[in-house]
């Protein structure tokens, strides 16, 4: 049974027009991370959610936005997106930071 | 459906063990396997594989593909305190762009 599931799969949004990922989790984690992957690169954190305790990393853009209205939910809001925001968005959970983290599927963003 | 499987899902071993993470996939248009490393927050790469019988090697890491039996290894010898970590294993894959599926983890924890 899935534990981390994202949605949708697959999104392709026009340059500028605000988009929203989805993550949810089953395994009611405290902390859920997004990452954002690039081809043939490691995943790089955008930012994390300590329960509702919002971390931002100091090099995410202000472009993303994130919000997280349970301990099930977390969302990725990407405000205007511009054709270098087109990635894998990864969404992770651990019961604490550093610890068992449990990866969803993935959302490939394709912006045209 | 496109998956990655990887096993066990947890491992306790203690240092100087020797271990082996598993990682089978089912994934069209396969392009190349890689192997992080996560510990805190964001994954650190490890290997890629591209071609089925070459092992790479890192210190202690050695990891080996397997295109026909669609499988990889991980294995870690004389383990560490320090190898405690979380091993991501994900699939890149050519069907529209480049994308990446990702196992769940092994969560791996060395005792002193």
């Amino acid at each position: 049974d899935a534990m981390v599931i994202q949605n949708p799969r697959y999104q392709v949004t026009q340059f500028g027009k605000p988009v929203t990922l989805s993550c949810s989790q089953t395994l009611n984690h405290n902390v859920m991370y997004w990452y954002q992957q690039k081809s043939s690169q490691a995943p790089k954190l955008l930012f994390h959610y300590y329960d509702k305790d919002f971390n931002n990393e100091a090099d995410t853009p202000d472009n993303f936005q994130s919000r997280r209205p349970n301990t099930s939910f977390c969302f990725l809001d990407i405000r205007s997106p511009g054709l270098g925001d087109a990635a894998m968005y990864l969404c992770a959970t651990s019961r604490a930071q550093g610890l068992d983290a449990f990866f969803g599927q993935g959302t490939r963003l394709t912006v045209v | 459906e496109d998956k990655v499987v990887q096993s066990p899902l947890s491992l306790v071993v203690h240092e100087g063990d020797t271990v082996t993470l598993n990682c089978s996939y089912e994934v069209t248009n396969f392009r190349s396997l890689l192997w992080y490393k996560q510990e805190k927050k964001a994954p650190t790469f490890l290997f890629m594989l591209t071609s089925s019988g070459i092992e790479k090697k890192s210190g202690r890491l050695s990891s080996i593909l397997d295109k026909k039996e669609l499988f990889s290894i991980l294995n870690i010898t004389a383990t560490q305190t320090g190898d405690s970590a979380v091993y991501l294993c994900a699939v890149e894959h050519s069907n529209t762009g480049n994308q990446f599926y990702f196992g769940t983890g092994t969560s791996l924890t060395v005792i002193p």
